[in-house]
């Protein structure tokens, strides 16, 4: 199984909603990752675990909050998002260093 | 100055065309090197990885690093209708996953 899993494809949240993105992977990955892309421009790093623990936060605002319950599972719970916020969300996963498989992502609306 | 500067294109060229896509980068610290290909609606997908300077080949796909220059490529051979895609170099300078895209470049090619 080479897959990153990504749940909802979709969503769409008004601004003041609370709402969870879910990823998974059972490649025995050590690091997972979420991503942002905007249309039209290149993914931007948000977060990075390690071995479950949280190892780069590239200066997220709290409004955006990742959790890793286990080594397959990676949350991020979205709260009082912005329009702005609008984006694909990427998940990934990587045996360590820079190798990265990503799942399709979770396109976010927010209204 | 960007880190790294790709042109995005567009890139439109027939069936059976050699596809030359390049990035440029600014920081000689940079030792990890990657191509991406993402289609629309979809995650990036991991097509070569390359570490300090060199070629590498992979079927249709031959990817270069000149770390003096910093200039890296990717070469598709006999291109098809399914290369059609964006691509997007990527660079690291720690292997922790911590990737730098460049803007990504649309291709096109025409059956």
């Amino acid at each position: 199984d080479t897959e990153v899993t990504q749940t909802p494809k979709h969503l769409v949240m008004g601004m003041t909603n609370k709402k969870s993105l879910k990823c998974e992977q059972h490649m025995g990955h050590r690091a997972m990752y979420w991503y942002k892309q905007k249309a039209k421009k290149p993914p931007e790093l948000m977060f990075v675990y390690s071995y479950e623990k949280l190892s780069i936060n590239e200066s997220v605002p709290s409004r955006f909050s990742p959790e890793c319950p286990n080594s397959s599972l990676l949350n991020l719970h979205l709260h009082a998002l912005q329009p702005e916020d609008s984006a694909l969300y990427l998940c990934a996963s990587s045996q360590g260093g820079d190798r990265l498989f990503f799942g399709s992502g979770t396109q976010l609306s927010v209204l | 100055q960007k880190e790294v500067e790709q042109d995005p294109g567009p890139l439109s060229v027939p069936e059976g065309a050699i596809v030359s896509l390049n990035c440029t980068y600014s920081n000689s610290a940079f030792q990890y090197f990657m191509w991406y290909r993402q289609y629309s609606r979809k995650g990036p997908e991991l097509l070569m990885y390359t570490y300090s300077s060199g070629n590498k080949e992979d079927g249709r796909f031959t990817a270069q690093v000149d770390k003096s220059s910093k200039y890296i490529s990717l070469f598709i051979r006999d291109s098809q209708p399914s290369d059609s895609a964006t691509y997007l170099c990527a660079i690291s300078a720690s292997n922790t996953g911590k990737l730098i895209f460049g803007q990504g470049t649309t291709l096109q090619v025409k059956p």
